[in-house]
């Protein structure tokens, strides 16, 4: 079983509809969350950065965290064409993000016009 | 102008051949990182660098060698290629000095082993 279960899609959905992007994970030691988008051909980026349970928000994008039930998402409201790309989500025990990381395997998304 | 930049962008190359994946950054960061991603693995950490005099094994180090040249440049070797080796290969950058490091990546290299 691996250590962060990220649905891969594709989820396709209409201009304007509200996104949830899951992970869940079996490591009760995280307690740094992140969500990363990636368009086509290019390097990941970072979305959203949390820290523990609870939200954070962020423009359209709400980033959620349930560490009781190791479990996070990503909300996007009123989502665009734009937003279509891969989203990673990916966890820590520590702040020194770089070594210490577990990534998903990234969930597509397509929003269409 | 690209703050992390690898070349090639793209790569085919032949069982049993030597290659090198170069990395630069001009974001000043000390810290330096090679990643592999597969389709549906997400991204695995292959090698880390924390300063010029430093070098880790990740994950999946075995197959592959690495070389900071200087802060700004990380370059990734495959001594002898193998197909399983085909894949895209991400350089990142982080600063240790923020209190929530927090990764930078470059547009990465497509390899292609045959």
């Amino acid at each position: 079983q691996k250590e962060v279960e990220q649905d891969p899609g594709p989820l396709s959905v209409p201009e304007g509809a509200i996104v949830s992007l899951n992970c869940t994970y079996s490591n009760s030691a995280f307690q740094y969350f992140m969500w990363y988008r990636q368009y086509s051909r290019k390097g990941p980026e970072l979305l959203m950065y949390t820290y523990s349970s609870g939200n954070k928000e962020d423009g359209r994008f709400t980033a959620q965290v349930d560490k009781s039930s190791k479990y996070i998402s990503l909300f996007i409201r009123d989502s665009q064409p734009s937003d279509s790309a891969t989203y990673l989500c990916a966890m820590s025990g520590t702040n020194n993000a770089g070594n210490m990381l577990t990534f998903g395997g990234g969930t597509r998304l397509m929003v269409k016009p | 102008d690209a703050d992390v930049t690898q070349t090639p962008r793209n790569r085919i190359t032949k069982t049993g051949k030597r290659i090198m994946l170069e990395c630069s950054q001009t974001k000043g960061h000390d810290r330096m990182y090679w990643y592999r991603q597969d389709p549906g693995l997400g991204l695995r950490l292959i090698y880390y660098s924390f300063d010029v005099k430093d070098i880790n094994k990740g994950e999946i180090s075995d197959g592959y060698s690495v070389s900071r040249q200087a802060q700004a440049k990380f370059s990734l070797s495959l001594e002898s290629a193998i197909p399983n080796q085909t894949a895209l290969y991400f350089c990142a950058t982080s600063d240790a000095r923020e209190a929530n490091e927090k990764l930078f990546f470059g547009s990465g290299t497509q390899l292609s082993v045959l």
